[in-house]
Parts: C-alpha cells; sequence; structure tokens
C-alpha cells in the first residue's frame, strides 16, 4: 500500500528565511504526489502536484516542491517565508480503489510557524 | 472559496444518534471524497464516489455510509453515534480522479 510519512510535527523559520517542509513516501509504482495547506477552520487547499516530468514542481503561492526518485522524498520548499504561510501542511500520495477510484492517502501534517 | 458546500457547518448529538452530513460539489465535478479528522487519527480517507457510483473505499466504519446522487451531491451517513466519532468531516470534489481536490470548510461533529 501507498503511504506517506512527514517526519517533523512542527517547523519553525524566521519571516524572510527559507523553509523546507520534508516528505518521504513509498509507493508500488510511479508516485502521484500532492501537497495541500489548511488554514484554521478551513478545509485543505492544493498547492501543488508531481505525476510526472521535471523534478522540482511550482505550484501556488511560491512554494515549489523537489521530487527525488532515489531518496523517495517530496519536500516543500520555499525561497522567503512569510508569516502568512503559518498553517499545516500535508503530504499526500494517490493510491488505487479497487472499482479502479482514487484514494488520497495523507502525512500527519506538519506544522509551520513562521516568526516575524 | 473552493466552491464546495458543506452543511451543516456544526452538529451536536448524542451517542447512539444518526445525522447526515451533506456535500454539493464544485461546479462540474464528478468525483466526491468524504474525510475524517481528528487529532489522534488524522486525516483518513473515507470513501470515493464517481458520478454516482463508489470507486474507493477507506478507512469507512460499517456504521457509516454514503451516496452520490443523480445531481452530484453526496451525503454521508453516521449511525449509533459513539464519542470517538467526534471530528471534522470533510468533503472534497475534482473533475476526475487523478486530479487535485477541492476541499469543502468541513462538518464540526461533536458527540456528547
Amino acid at each position: 500500500a501507498q503511504s506517506v510519512a512527514q517526519p517533523e510535527d512542527q517547523v519553525n523559520v524566521a519571516e524572510g528565511n527559507p523553509l523546507t517542509v520534508k516528505c518521504t513516501y513509498s509507493v508500488s509504482g510511479n508516485p502521484y504526489l500532492f501537497w495541500y495547506v489548511q488554514y484554521p477552520n478551513r478545509g485543505l487547499q492544493f498547492l501543488l502536484k508531481y505525476i510526472t516530468g521535471d523534478n522540482l514542481v511550482k505550484g501556488s503561492y511560491g512554494f515549489e516542491a523537489e521530487f527525488n526518485k532515489s531518496q523517495t522524498s517530496f519536500h516543500l520548499k520555499k525561497p522567503s517565508a512569510l508569516v502568512s504561510d503559518s498553517a499545516l501542511y500535508f503530504c499526500a500520495v494517490r493510491d488505487m480503489g479497487r472499482a479502479g477510484g482514487f484514494k488520497t492517502i495523507f502525512g500527519a501534517g506538519t506544522r509551520l510557524f513562521v516568526k516575524a | 472559496d473552493s466552491g464546495v458546500t458543506q452543511t451543516p457547518k456544526h452538529l451536536i448529538t448524542a451517542t447512539g444518534q444518526r445525522v447526515t452530513l451533506r456535500c454539493s460539489p464544485r461546479s462540474g465535478d464528478l468525483s466526491v471524497y468524504w474525510y475524517q479528522q481528528s487529532l489522534d487519527q488524522g486525516l483518513q480517507f473515507l470513501i470515493q464516489y464517481y458520478n454516482g457510483e463508489e470507486r474507493a473505499k477507506g478507512n469507512i466504519l460499517e456504521r457509516f455510509s454514503a451516496q452520490q446522487f443523480p445531481d452530484l451531491h453526496s451525503e454521508l451517513n453516521l449511525s449509533s453515534l459513539e464519542l470517538g466519532d467526534s471530528a471534522l468531516y470533510f468533503c472534497a470534489s475534482s473533475v476526475q480522479g487523478d486530479q487535485p481536490q477541492h476541499f469543502g470548510d468541513g462538518t464540526r461533529l461533536s458527540i456528547l
């Protein structure tokens, strides 16, 4: 079965510094990987996805993620953090359902705090 | 605004009761997904429907059921409620199953 792991419960960075939120995955076959963000009392918002192609994926709000097949990682990055980036970040992988559908398996989430 | 509407936003009920959560997907989206988010279990996939048909099943209890109607809205039915069912329940939708999902703001269910 597919799975993702987010090894850090929390990441703290200063505003203006680069940020990295880590994710590793375990899949059989080609990975379909996603990053979502959740703000308080809101649903998740899609940031970016990797299906195939360039290992560096650019997404919303200046975020990007680097796919590394040899390290089975898909880390989320941003060159310069903003206080407004403070939120809960989820890495996810797509898995196939028995009836041909798709289920998305989410990591436990990493809380990002950006200090002014 | 994701375009996904969930009602009600909050629901308070007692153990043993039954509730129905409703989701209207984003216009044009055929796939609907249900998730449960709790502090101890994280975000758990429950079930996916595509154009009215069940397509994928996750960690959904037998006390829970869902359906997607011809107008594509979906309902999640939770019965014989237990204290541990207290959680945020999210609905998401996508055009097709392998596309990014758009999430509603959830229904917060509290069991007393």
